[in-house]
């Protein structure tokens, strides 16, 4: 089984400050996602990047996937309150049918 | 309803209960999925099915049951469960599996084992 590691695993932050948070594997995944989880909440679906070296962005958010598809980083821009929680992310492994394997997460609290 | 409904949302039991978890999934997938999240340590696949039919078995010890009637209900049924499977314990479905689609999870059972 691929491992995938968060980095960091906690992170406080006030309102306004950028972050980022990365998402690390010795091994190649086909595609990698990302997923938001509030309190009392399932994962929800941010994004998905398949293609090395591949950037996207949703508003605040700035996903970028690494040139050998080892790694993933998820940059925000001006934090809000409202982006507090439990960031996943989670590689298609190719050895094990192409199922997700996800990573330990990053819980992130922003404060007003 | 939409989406994946999960209940209950919170459940308490002694080691030698036997409870059972439902899911439904309102979404038309093909494939539904139980995951268990304990506190720092990554989402635990523990059973896939695609099609009513079980595909993945995560090495799950056998006091966990799956159960799935239909493509649109999944059950998980509990015995003699030990204080260590308290958890949040996620539904997904999916249209497929091993294409590395979006899951859409549910809100979860938090289970807690005296």
């Amino acid at each position: 089984t691929q491992l995938l590691e968060q980095s960091p695993q906690f992170l406080s932050i006030q309102e306004g400050e950028n972050l980022t948070v990365y998402c690390n594997s010795s091994s190649v995944f086909s595609s990698l996602q990302w997923y938001r989880q509030e309190p009392g909440e399932g994962p929800v679906l941010l994004v998905t990047v398949v293609t090395g070296g591949e950037v996207k962005k949703l508003k605040r958010l700035t996903f970028q996937f690494g040139d050998a598809r080892k790694d993933s980083s998820l940059h925000i821009t001006a934090a809000q309150p409202g982006d507090t929680g439990l960031y996943l992310c989670a590689g298609e492994d190719n050895n094990a049918g192409n199922m997700l394997t996800f990573g330990g997460g990053t819980r992130l609290m922003v404060k007003p | 309803e939409t989406g994946v409904t999960q209940t209950p949302r919170h459940l308490v039991m002694g080691m030698t209960n036997k409870k059972s978890l439902k899911c439904e999934q309102h979404l038309g997938h093909n494939a539904m999925y139980w995951y268990k999240q304990s506190a720092k340590k990554p989402l635990e696949l523990m059973f896939v099915y695609n099609f009513k039919e079980q595909t993945e078995n995560n090495s799950v010890p056998s006091r966990f049951s799956p159960e799935c009637p239909n493509s649109s209900h999944l059950f998980l049924h509990l015995h003699t469960l030990q204080p260590e499977d308290s958890a949040l314990y996620l539904c997904a479905s999916s249209q497929g599996t091993g294409t590395g689609g979006e899951l859409f999870f549910g809100e979860g059972s938090r289970l807690t084992v005296l």
